[in-house]
């Protein structure tokens, strides 16, 4: 089975902070997502990345970055984490390359609140 | 540009009765792909279905059944029979290949479905 793994389940953050989220996943998949669900807007994709060093900016992807350094981890970073910024975060993974119709699998989420 | 609405924000039917969760899809690709997840209480998704814009044949597995119309741009999705156990929000999702950034999924807001006994 496919396993998408986020090192968090609850966090909790000071405003200012800086944040990192990080997601594994194990099965060799090329593309990785970062999105945020919050109640009434359903997922909103803040970045992808399609290849190691690779990232795309997704619909809201200010005040956030990503690194993909290797081809299994894709950290989610808050710069300077704002109470706007809590949320539930979900990491997915999809096989990627000229492949379109994977599904993406998904973590368990993180739920961030910035205090 | 690409979008996915999911009109119904919240449906609450009894056990048994059935019902249908509507999505309705905008894309400028000729060749995209339709999925469905659900997400139960404990918040993972998982992924139920997928269908590819080339095929247009409606889909049965148990009680769960998708019809799939390109010329309304839908998928819906219908429980039968519906149970306690399908209580959950429900997302429909889009992805399409373009500007060789392929495999982006675009999701609805989700419907929230609760089935209650």
């Amino acid at each position: 089975d496919v396993k998408v793994t986020q090192s968090s389940r609850y966090l909790v953050k000071r405003t200012g902070e800086k944040v990192f989220l990080e997601c594994v996943q194990d099965m060799d998949h090329e593309n990785m997502f970062w999105y945020r669900q919050d109640p009434g807007l359903g997922l909103r994709l803040i970045y992808f990345s399609y290849d190691v060093k690779m990232k795309e900016k997704g619909d809201i992807p200010e005040g956030y970055s990503v690194s993909r350094e290797k081809k299994e981890r894709f950290s989610l970073i808050l710069e300077s984490a704002s109470t706007n910024q809590t949320s539930m975060y979900l990491c997915a993974s999809s096989l990627g390359g000229d492949i379109l119709n994977t599904e993406a699998f998904f973590g368990q989420g993180t739920r961030l609140t910035v205090v | 540009a690409q979008k996915v609405t999911q009109a119904q924000t919240e449906i609450s039917v009894v056990e048994k009765e059935d019902v249908t969760l509507d999505c309705v899809y905008e894309t400028r690709d000729t060749t995209y792909y339709l999925f469905w997840y659900k997400q139960p209480p404990s918040g993972e998704l998982v992924f139920l279905i997928r269908r590819n814009s080339f095929d247009e044949q409606n889909e049965i597995s148990g009680r769960y059944s998708w019809n799939f119309q390109k010329s309304t741009s839908s998928f819906n999705f219908t429980i039968t029979a519906s149970q306690v156990v399908d209580s959950a929000v429900y997302f429909c999702a889009l992805s399409e290949y373009y500007g060789g950034s392929q495999g982006n999924l675009i999701f609805g807001k989700g419907t929230k479905l609760s089935v209650k006994p």
